[in-house]
């Protein structure tokens, strides 16, 4: 796992504003994607997904890009609610190569009212 | 499916004392993983579990943490002896082969006083 400091970005949006949360990986032979939310005293959930054969993945509300080029990737979360404050990790890992997840520092995403 | 179970959801314990932490993975999962999470550090992998088998342990603090899965239902991290320095959230989380159904449980919240 990767470290976050005390003080992790912050991402304050308005009710009813789209959010996008960004996520630079580390290794360019990761092939799998995941994005997590973690809400206070709970554990990370699973929220979407891709895979490196795709750069657009859509579920419900949420909206996963990759740019495999600058290893980038980015959360959208469309028409955002309360609900969604909390902090959102992006993970990396290689298929097939034992199974471990690499996480990204964490963003802290607020939602005013 | 119930999830990833985790036992107990807080505890507190003194200095010195062992501490044991456990884990029931999802049914069919072949791969469990213990983390663990602070402010200062975010999520570290300890270690992790294919088919039961310890696979990677460089995570693991020092020889005052082990971990154990006897069987594919059940899973434990034992510390011995406990330092306030331990405290902290551990995540058990389990996945499939080829890293799907990522999925973690809620945590078990240790404080040593």
């Amino acid at each position: 796992g990767e470290s976050v400091g005390l003080h992790l970005p912050t991402l304050s949006v308005q009710e009813g504003d789209n959010s996008i949360i960004n996520c630079a990986y580390s290794n360019s032979a990761s092939d799998y994607f995941i994005w997590y939310k973690q809400e206070s005293g709970k554990g990370p959930q699973f929220i979407i997904d891709i895979r490196s054969n795709m750069d657009k993945r859509q579920g419900q509300r949420v909206t996963v890009l990759l740019n495999k080029t600058v290893k980038h990737l980015s959360l959208q979360i469309a028409a955002t609610q309360p609900g969604d404050s909390a902090v959102y990790f992006c993970a990396e890992t290689v298929e097939n190569a034992g199974n471990m997840l690499t996480f990204g520092g964490g963003t802290r995403l607020m939602v005013k009212p | 499916d119930a999830g990833v179970i985790q036992s107990p959801r807080h505890e507190v314990t003194e200095m010195g004392q062992e501490v044991t932490l456990r884990c029931k993975p999802i049914s069919g999962h072949d791969y469990l993983f213990w983390y663990r999470q602070t402010m200062m550090r975010g999520l570290e992998l300890l270690i992790y579990f294919n088919n039961n088998v310890p696979i990677d342990d460089s995570g693991m603090p020092e020889d005052r943490f082990s971990a154990k899965m006897p069987n594919a239902s059940f899973s434990t991290l034992k510390i011995q002896p406990s330092e306030p320095r331990d405290s902290a959230v551990y995540f058990c989380a389990s996945s499939k082969q080829g890293g799907y159904g990522y999925t973690f449980g809620s945590g078990t919240r240790l404080t040593v006083v």
